[in-house]
């Protein structure tokens, strides 16, 4: 069964401060791997998006890594902002016919002044 | 702006009643993809269309029901409506049922009284 576990599943920062939340995935056979922001109660909106082949990829002071082998990825969030408040979701997408994108449950972060 | 829009964005039900949501795709996409986000959940994939066709489906029941118009907009139905299929439901439109790159609607919170 395709999986996506995210940790931790809530977290607290100070502004200023970098934070990273950690995605597990067990989604076969593996397309391509990404981060969305949800503010509450709205639609998510995607930060990255990396392939097999990508390591890295950074938008602003967001960077995502990944690592296929492991099936782990990161995303690390540089000079928290109190707008980086939050649900960051790890999404999994998979080779198929049709999207079978697999979701995680998300970290909520909340960026403290 | 993602340029995917959903109506209404609130919803109010009684049990038993059926309803339909709407999503307007982003411009040039063909593709259409439901989602139904329960509280504190991540988004569980219903269903996807595709050039008008239904492209796969998700583990709901037939009472979900979809719709999608010679423009790419979508219709999700739902029928005898249950207290448990209160959600915020998301439509993410793509170019191709690979889905690449999704973008997601600010959602329709349906709530069942």
């Amino acid at each position: 069964k395709n999986q996506v576990e995210q940790s931790p599943q809530s977290l607290i920062i100070l502004e200023g401060k970098n934070c990273t939340l950690q995605c597990n995935y067990t989604v076969s056979p593996f397309s391509n791997l990404r981060w969305y922001k949800q503010d509450t109660g709205r639609g998510p909106v995607s930060l990255t998006i990396m392939t097999f082949s990508e390591n890295t990829k950074s938008n602003g002071r967001y960077t995502a890594t990944l690592d296929a082998d492991t099936k782990q990825s990161s995303l690390h969030i540089t000079a928290s902002q109190l707008s980086d408040s939050a649900s960051y979701i790890c999404v999994v997408s998979a080779r198929s016919g049709y999207s079978t994108l697999t979701f995680g449950k998300g970290t909520m972060l909340l960026v403290s002044p | 702006e993602t340029g995917v829009t959903q109506s209404p964005t609130h919803l109010i039900k009684t049990r038993g009643q059926q309803v339909t949501l709407r999503c307007s795709s982003q411009s040039g996409h063909n593709t259409v993809s439901w989602y139904q986000q329960a509280l504190g959940q991540g988004p569980q994939f219903i269903f996807q269309y595709y050039r008008e066709e239904e492209n796969g489906r998700g583990n709901f029941p037939p009472r979900f029901s979809g719709l999608q118009f010679p423009n790419y907009s979508s219709e999700l139905n739902v029928n005898a409506l249950e207290l448990d299929d209160s959600a915020l439901y998301l439509c993410a439109s793509s170019l191709g049922p690979e889905n690449t790159e999704a973008f997601f609607g600010q959602g329709t919170r349906l709530t069942v009284v």
